[in-house]
């Protein structure tokens, strides 16, 4: 069974960088028949898939376009898990973030959830 | 990258069927067979209930369907139940600026 644990502070302050983790069982961040994924969800923008991170041979990263200056997606292959560090934050990056493994083309297992406030 | 339409809310006694709908574009819902549906019960963590626009995964009932004509897929509930009261979400692969688009979400009420 797919288990994703999700860590990290809820409260981060304006300007600084969000960062959360997403540890891995029951599956590997390195296998190529899946990728693993951030997603986030708020009142205002709904659900809003952020970026992925994925072996293939070698590893990729793609990020939504609105986000990928200040985005970045890692992987830890001697801990199974992935990070997730959103730099510049503002009050508009608050929102509930997800890590989802994504197995042909559906998110079939999600993390647990992280609100993350924005808030001096 | 707008996010798909989905009507906000959706209403049905015990027993009927509903359909929920999902517009996009030939970017997204009409460009791929990559249309999946997520139930999300309040405060709990979206569950993934259709993928590939008809596919249900293993453990999922066979009350819920899937369908795509166009630019529209579609959720169909039959047989509703008390337990289907959530919010669905549809989600659908993208060639524009971002890899997968969300909708704007549903609430089904269970009159």
């Amino acid at each position: 069974q797919v288990r994703l644990q999700q860590s990290g502070p809820g409260l981060v302050k304006p300007w600084q960088t969000l960062s959360l983790t997403c540890a891995i069982s029951g599956d590997s961040v390195s296998t190529d028949s899946a990728a693993w994924n951030w997603i986030r969800q708020s009142s205002s923008r709904g659900l809003e898939w952020l970026g992925v991170t994925y072996y293939r041979s070698k590893w990729f990263n793609d990020y939504a376009t609105s986000l990928e200056s200040r985005i970045t997606i890692s992987p830890d292959t001697s801990k199974n898990k992935m990070s997730l560090h959103l730099n510049s934050v503002t009050p508009e990056d608050t929102a509930v973030y997800y890590c989802a493994r994504e197995s042909r083309s559906a998110f079939d297992y999600w993390g647990q959830g992280t609100l993350a406030i924005v808030s001096s | 990258q707008s996010a798909l339409s989905q009507p906000a809310s959706v209403s049905g006694s015990p027993g009927q069927s509903i359909t929920i709908s999902c517009t996009g574009s030939s970017s997204d819902v009409g460009g791929y067979n990559y249309v999946s549906w997520y139930q999300q019960h309040p405060g709990k963590v979206p569950k993934l209930m259709i993928r590939d626009v008809s596919s249900r995964p293993s453990g999922v009932s066979n009350r819920f369907s899937g369908s795509k004509s166009g630019n529209t897929a579609s959720l169909t509930i039959s047989g509703l139940q008390p337990e289907d009261e959530a919010d669905y979400f549809c989600s659908s692969y993208t060639s524009s600026s971002t890899r997968y688009v969300f909708g704007t979400g549903t609430k089904v009420t269970v009159l």
